[in-house]
Formats: structure tokens, sequence, C-alpha cells
């Protein structure tokens, strides 16, 4: 079945760069997702990755994707503590109109 | 801008009470989802919709049912609550029309049943 990982937690320090990982199972998903949950809100698109892609970088974020290995990163650079938030990877799972999200990872940024 | 907004931020239930849980959306947008959030579960789809009066299962629908009687509109229910749906309730939409399958959420509803 389809089933989308990552650690639970990470904690860095103001400044440095942030690394989340992700592993999913579904290799006919067409795009990959990073979405954010600031507290007391909902989600927010972040960033995304086509599947035919490996690297995307915008601003601080760069998405890496390993199709072989289906595993997906994203990294934050310069983290600052309104980066502090619930990150969860997604993906489409082949064209569909569903997403299927990870467990959510928590960055913590120590000032 | 997309705004999906639900009913309450917070509710406090009883067990064996019916809940009526709220989402519209602003962007007639024709797909509109139900998750339930938990530490360390992540998000977990209740039910989905494409269109008015259709609804599909998602991955844990037992104990709610849903609505859809306009396009902007999707109710979740809690036909008996009970405490383990004591929950973070988060509602989507997401439009077909595109490739990318971005869904906008709402600000979510902590429900606690007591």
């Amino acid at each position: 079945g389809e089933d989308v990982e990552q650690s639970l937690f990470l904690s860095v320090r103001e400044g440095d760069s942030s690394v989340i990982n992700c592993t999913y199972t579904d290799s006919s998903s067409t795009y990959l997702y990073w979405y954010k949950q600031e507290p007391g809100a909902g989600l927010q698109l972040l960033t995304y990755i086509f599947s035919n892609m490996d690297m995307k970088q915008d601003q601080r974020l760069t998405v890496l994707l390993n199709k072989k290995d289906k595993h997906l990163s994203l990294r934050i650079a310069d983290t600052q503590t309104g980066d502090s938030a619930i990150y969860f990877c997604a993906e489409n799972g082949g064209a569909t109109n569903k997403l299927i999200f990870g467990t959510g990872t928590l960055l913590a940024v120590q000032p | 801008d997309v705004k999906v907004t639900q009913s309450s931020r917070y509710l406090v239930k009883r067990t064996g009470e019916k809940v009526f849980l709220e989402c519209v959306q602003d962007m007639d947008h024709e797909n509109m989802f139900w998750y339930r959030q938990d530490p360390g579960l992540g998000l977990r789809l209740i039910y989905f919709s494409y269109d008015v009066k259709m609804k599909e299962k998602g991955d844990i629908p037992e104990g709610y049912s849903v609505s859809r009687e306009k396009k902007e509109r999707f109710s979740l229910i809690l036909e008996s609550a009970s405490t383990n749906q004591t929950s973070m309730y988060l509602c989507a939409s997401s439009t077909p029309g595109t490739d990318l399958y971005e869904q906008y959420f709402g600000p979510g509803t902590r429900l606690t049943v007591t």
C-alpha cells in the first residue's frame, strides 16, 4: 500500500541549515510536495517537485528527489525562528486527486 | 486568494453527541476533503468529494459520515461522538483543472470529546 514516512522531530540552531527527509512508496507519483503547518494553522503548500526532476531550488529552499530510492528531502538554508513549524511531505500517487501525506516533521529552531 | 473556512476552531462535545463540522471554500473547487491530524500519525483521509452529492470513503471512514449539498460546503458528521475521535480536523479543497493537485487547507477544528 501507499506509505510516506518522515522522522518526527528535528532541532537546529538559527542560521544553520535544516534537512528534512521523507521516503515514499508509490513510484507512479507525478508530483511530490512539501507542505508547512505553522502553529495553530492549516497546511500551506511550500514547494513541490515534478517527478522527472532531481532538484529544485527556490530561494532558501532546495528539494532533492532520488527516484531510485524513493527519497525526498527539503533543505532550508539559513534557518530562521519563523521556520519553526511542522513539515509534511506528500505524494499524489499517480495523477489522482488525492494526496498521501507523511507523518510530519516538527522543526524546532533554537535562537 | 483561496479561502477555506471551518465553522469552529475549538469544540468540546460529550460522548454520544452528534457533531457537525462545517467547511466552506470560496474558489469554486470541485474537490473537497476531510482529514484528521494526530501526533505521530500525520494526516489521515476520512472522506472526500469530487462533486455535489458525491462522496467517497478515505482511509478511516468508520464513525463518520459526510454531506455535500452545495459545491462550496462540505460537512463532516460524527453520528455518535466517542473519546477516540478527539483530534484536530482539517478540511481542504482543490481543483482538477491543473496537474499539480494543490490542496488548500482551512485552519482546523480541534475537537475534544469528553
